[in-house]
């Protein structure tokens, strides 16, 4: 696709429930960012994957955080047992290359636990 | 780790005046970015610095690099409205795949 894809952009959840959110990057881009921004904070680094692997898993908050690119492309994070500290923005982002690359941001999945 | 520092927080100016937002590493830089991320919406990339001492601009738009590779900044000529938004820097360091963000300044433009 043209840019970093993000879905769903709002999601509302109940404690306890799993949510997963996908990340559909820049077609050809090798690298991918996971993401987290609370309200009005700066951005908090979760993982990074270069193709399927992901070298650094250690910004990943808890054991409850996962993630998973398959074929190279699409990205999924999931939550399981969510918290009401887990409410933030969750941000993609892709380059083309791993390192010192500028980074494209998807428009983000707002997740709300209730 | 490394620590990426940005100052002021929050930053109010009449349309007209100048704005500056700085960046501190606690460790030597391979490069920096800036991103500005409007109102509900998510980070645009601005700008990349790889040289010490770099001064790059871009319209109204002035971002330096340190001599050091430690320090940055963003200085905006004669704000307009359109500026808006929350400016961020990231820091990458030499093969790093990492970008450490600052927490961003917030400008607002009062008209």
């Amino acid at each position: 696709g043209a840019g970093v894809s993000q879905s769903p952009s709002n999601k509302v959840t109940e404690k306890g429930k799993d949510v997963e959110l996908r990340c559909d990057p820049i077609s050809g881009h090798t690298a991918l960012y996971w993401y987290r921004q609370s309200l009005g904070q700066g951005l908090e680094f979760l993982i990074y994957f270069q193709g399927n692997s992901a070298p650094d898993k250690s910004g990943l908050p808890s054991d409850r955080f996962s993630a998973e690119r398959t074929g190279g492309s699409v990205s999924t994070l999931t939550i399981q047992r969510t918290q009401q500290e887990d409410s933030a923005v969750y941000l993609c982002a892709s380059s083309f290359l791993a390192t010192n690359e500028k980074l494209f941001f998807g428009s983000g999945t707002q997740l709300s636990v209730l | 780790g490394q620590q990426v520092m940005q100052i002021p927080q929050y930053q109010h100016v009449q349309e007209g005046e100048d704005f500056t937002t700085y960046c501190n590493s606690s460790t030597t830089l391979s490069n920096i970015q800036w991103y500005k991320q409007r109102p509900g919406g998510h980070p645009v990339f601005l700008i990349q610095l790889v040289k010490s001492g770099e001064v790059k601009k871009q319209k109204r738009l002035t971002f330096q690099f340190g001599e050091a590779k430690k320090n940055s900044s963003l200085h905006i000529t004669a704000t307009q409205t359109t500026d808006v938004g929350t400016y961020f820097c990231a820091g990458g360091g030499a093969g790093s795949y990492q970008l450490t963000f600052g927490k961003g300044t917030k400008l607002s433009v009062i008209p």
